[in-house]
């Protein structure tokens, strides 16, 4: 049971390059979430999705797309790459809306 | 609007004193609410919750948090601090907000226990 797993750790971007991080867990949650943590900042959510075929936005969703194949994959894609988005992104994931699970994170620069 | 406050960014704390890390919140119905704990480098980990019952829980690695509903808080206890203790705690709250039932994190404290 590995959890919730996210690749790559790190990544450099140029700027307007695009990228898609990947996200799986392995714990039939139903519930999975994007999240950016800037320094010194809390969480914000990106996305979120309550289950197959259903994603909708959460309070920092411009810049980003997701897409929910499968229960267990969430991937988050990023279409033209900016120096605002360089940040740390964490996937989670809960059963219905309660305790969420995170990844380790990945970590990504903008330049 | 749904709203979670850490109003403390730092607490400095001598190993083996008791712990508190403070968390108040604003959010319509009746809370769900969480701790969780951030080592550097890695994800978020989660301590322990409250959802019902008695107000004081028990979780994690000797940690406990009291739910005071007149109050609005759910402050993170420890009785005596550990040197690996240290690092960033979140609290959250699930609400109702524009985005759904979701959950809404605060900015996170950071603990220094020092030995």
């Amino acid at each position: 049971n590995a959890g919730v797993t996210q690749t790559p750790k790190f990544r450099i971007l140029k700027i307007g390059q695009s990228m898609t991080l990947q996200c799986t867990q392995d714990m039939n949650h139903n519930y999975m979430y994007w999240y950016r943590q800037d320094p010194g900042m809390g969480l914000k959510l990106i996305y979120y999705s309550v289950g197959a075929g259903i994603t909708d936005k959460g309070e920092v969703p411009n810049g980003y797309n997701v897409s929910r194949s499968t229960t267990e994959d969430f991937p988050l894609r990023l279409e033209l790459a900016a120096p605002s988005q360089t940040s740390v992104y964490f996937c989670a994931s809960s059963l219905h809306t309660d305790t969420q699970y995170f990844g380790p994170g990945t970590r990504l620069t903008v330049l | 609007a749904q709203s979670v406050a850490q109003p403390e960014d730092q607490v400095n704390v001598a190993e083996g004193n008791p712990l508190t890390v403070k968390c108040t919140y604003s959010v319509s119905g009746n809370p769900y609410l969480f701790w969780y704990v951030q080592y550097p480098n890695r994800g978020l980990q989660f301590l322990l919750k409250y959802i019902t019952g008695d107000n004081l829980v028990k979780g994690s690695y000797g940690f406990e948090a009291e739910f005071n509903k007149s109050q609005t808080s759910f402050h993170l206890k420890k009785p005596s601090a550990l040197v690996s203790d240290s690092a960033l705690y979140f609290c959250a709250v699930r609400a109702l907000d524009n985005y759904g039932q979701n959950f809404v994190f605060g900015p996170g404290t950071r603990l220094s226990v020092l030995p």
